[in-house]
C-alpha cells in the first residue's frame, strides 16, 4: 500500500480565513513533505519533517504553519493568506528514496 | 548552484510511437534520481536510479542512469493516448530537485 490521504480535496477561503488541511500516511514513512504547486511549474518545497521534527522550512511566510500530530499524520495551518498563494498543496511521504504524493488539495484564495 | 534540466520542454507524438525524455543534473552530494508521470493531480512515481547502467523497466516504460556524463533517459515505446502527461525527473541529494517537467501528448 503507497497511499498517501490528502483533505479536502478542494477548498476555497477568504483572506481573512483559518483553515487546515491534512494528511495521512499509514506506511511507516519517516519523512513526510509539504509541497505548493503553481500550474505548469514542478512542485515546491516547503516544509520537511523528519521523525516527527520540522528539519527543513524553506523560507515559507509565516501565514503557513506545519503540523506533526505524530508519525502518520501531517496538517497545514492557513491564515490570513493571499490571493497569490493558490494552488495544488501536495503532501508526499518517504523512507528511503522515493516520495509518494497524496492527491492534493486544490487551494483557492479569494 | 544545484540543478535538473528537462528536455524537451513539450512533445507531440502520434500513437504508437516511441518516444525518449531526457534528464540532466548538476547535483552536488547526488543520491538517486527518479521519474514521476503527473497528469490531473499528483505526481505519480515511477522509476528510482541510484546506479549507473542498470536499466529499470515497467511494462512500456524503461530508464536508465548514467552517473559519469550527468543524465538520465525515460523511454516509452507504443504510446498511448493514456500516457499524454507531464513527466518529471528530480534528482535527491537531501531533498527533491525538480526539473521542469515534460508535457507529452500523444495524438490518436
Amino acid at each position: 500500500d503507497t497511499e498517501v490521504t490528502q483533505t479536502p480535496k478542494h477548498l476555497v477561503m477568504g483572506m481573512t480565513n483559518k483553515k487546515s488541511l491534512k494528511c495521512e500516511q499509514h506506511m511507516g514513512h519517516r519523512a513526510m513533505y509539504w509541497y505548493k504547486q503553481k500550474a505548469k511549474k514542478p512542485p515546491e518545497l516547503m516544509f520537511v519533517y523528519s521523525y516527527e521534527k520540522l528539519s527543513i522550512n524553506e523560507s515559507v511566510p509565516s501565514r503557513f504553519s506545519p503540523e506533526c500530530p505524530n508519525s502518520s499524520l501531517l496538517n497545514l495551518h492557513l491564515h490570513a493568506l493571499q490571493p497569490e498563494d493558490s494552488a495544488l498543496y501536495l503532501c508526499a511521504s518517504s523512507q528511503e528514496g522515493e516520495q509518494y504524493f497524496g492527491p492534493g488539495t486544490r487551494l483557492t484564495v479569494t | 548552484e544545484d540543478k535538473v534540466v528537462q528536455s524537451p520542454l513539450s512533445l507531440v507524438v502520434h500513437e504508437g510511437d516511441t518516444v525518449t525524455l531526457n534528464c540532466s543534473y548538476e547535483v552536488t552530494n547526488f543520491r538517486s534520481l527518479l521519474w514521476y508521470k503527473q497528469e490531473k493531480k499528483a505526481p505519480t512515481f515511477l522509476f528510482m536510479l541510484t546506479s549507473s547502467g542498470i536499466e529499470k523497466k515497467s511494462g512500456r516504460l524503461s530508464s536508465i542512469l548514467d552517473k559519469k556524463e550527468l543524465f538520465s533517459i525515460l523511454n516509452i515505446t507504443a504510446t498511448q493516448t493514456g500516457d499524454s502527461a507531464v513527466y518529471l525527473c528530480a534528482v535527491l541529494n537531501y531533498q527533491l530537485i525538480w526539473g521542469a517537467g515534460t508535457k507529452l501528448i500523444i495524438k490518436p
